[in-house]
């Protein structure tokens, strides 16, 4: 059974660095067909996609965030770790780690299944 | 940057068909996906590839494509159905995933 779980602070401050981690259990992260890509939600709004890493590693990130994220894994630990600086309020969100299946070519890949998710609040 | 376009929402009776698109321009060249998600819970995929069914996602649930716009089609709608449903899809180039504004399925 494939499972994912985030795990990080649920509050943090203006202007601080939030550090989320993801552990994941049933497959692995060297699998070739595999990865991890994080995802976020405010509240009462849309998915927006953020980062993802494969299993050789490379990384890809949103265009509108790529200067404040970096993903990382570690593939003996089963965890692939997220963080974003200079965080604002309005970067309040339940934050999802998901396992991506990679398909054939590039972009076809997809989000299944998910992590259930950790709520970050950004306040003062 | 790229976008998808959902409907924001959508309504049906029981037992009738729902249809929810999603428009993009990259449609033609990448596939797209849909998840389901109820509040409170994380989302789960029903439609991969366009047009494929995830094991344990019930029949009436079936994917489309045509030029630049997928459908999720939702045939004999049941009350468990209602819930945001998100088409995700990525850029022409295929590196960057994108997800649609989402679609509140509603049953009357």
């Amino acid at each position: 059974q494939v499972t994912l779980k985030e795990s990080g602070p649920v509050l943090v401050k203006p202007t601080e660095t939030l550090t989320l981690t993801c552990t994941v259990s049933g497959f692995s992260l060297s699998n070739a067909r595999m990865g991890v890509s994080w995802i976020r939600q405010p509240p009462g709004k849309a998915l927006e996609w953020l980062a993802h890493i494969f299993s050789n590693d490379e990384k890809s990130y949103s265009t509108s965030l790529k200067s404040r994220l970096t993903i990382s894994k570690d593939t003996s630990k089963s965890q692939v770790v997220l963080t974003m600086t200079n965080m604002d309020p309005v970067d309040t969100a339940t934050y999802y780690c998901a396992r991506m299946r990679v398909g054939a070519a590039a972009g076809n890949n997809w989000f299944d299944p998910w992590g259930q998710g950790t709520l970050v609040t950004v306040s003062s | 940057s790229y976008e998808l376009t959902q409907p924001p929402s959508v309504s049906v009776s029981p037992g009738q068909t729902a249809r929810i698109t999603c428009s993009g321009d990259a449609l033609p060249k990448q596939y797209a996906y849909w998840y389901q998600q109820k509040p409170g819970q994380a989302p789960v995929l029903v439609i991969y590839k366009d047009s494929e069914r995830p094991s344990g996602i019930p029949e009436r649930f079936s994917g489309s494509s045509s030029g630049t716009t997928v459908t999720l089609t939702i045939s004999g709608v049941q009350a468990e159905d209602e819930a945001d449903y998100y088409c995700q899809s990525a850029d022409s180039s295929g590196t960057h995933e994108v997800f649609g504004g989402g679609t509140k399925l509603t049953v009357l």
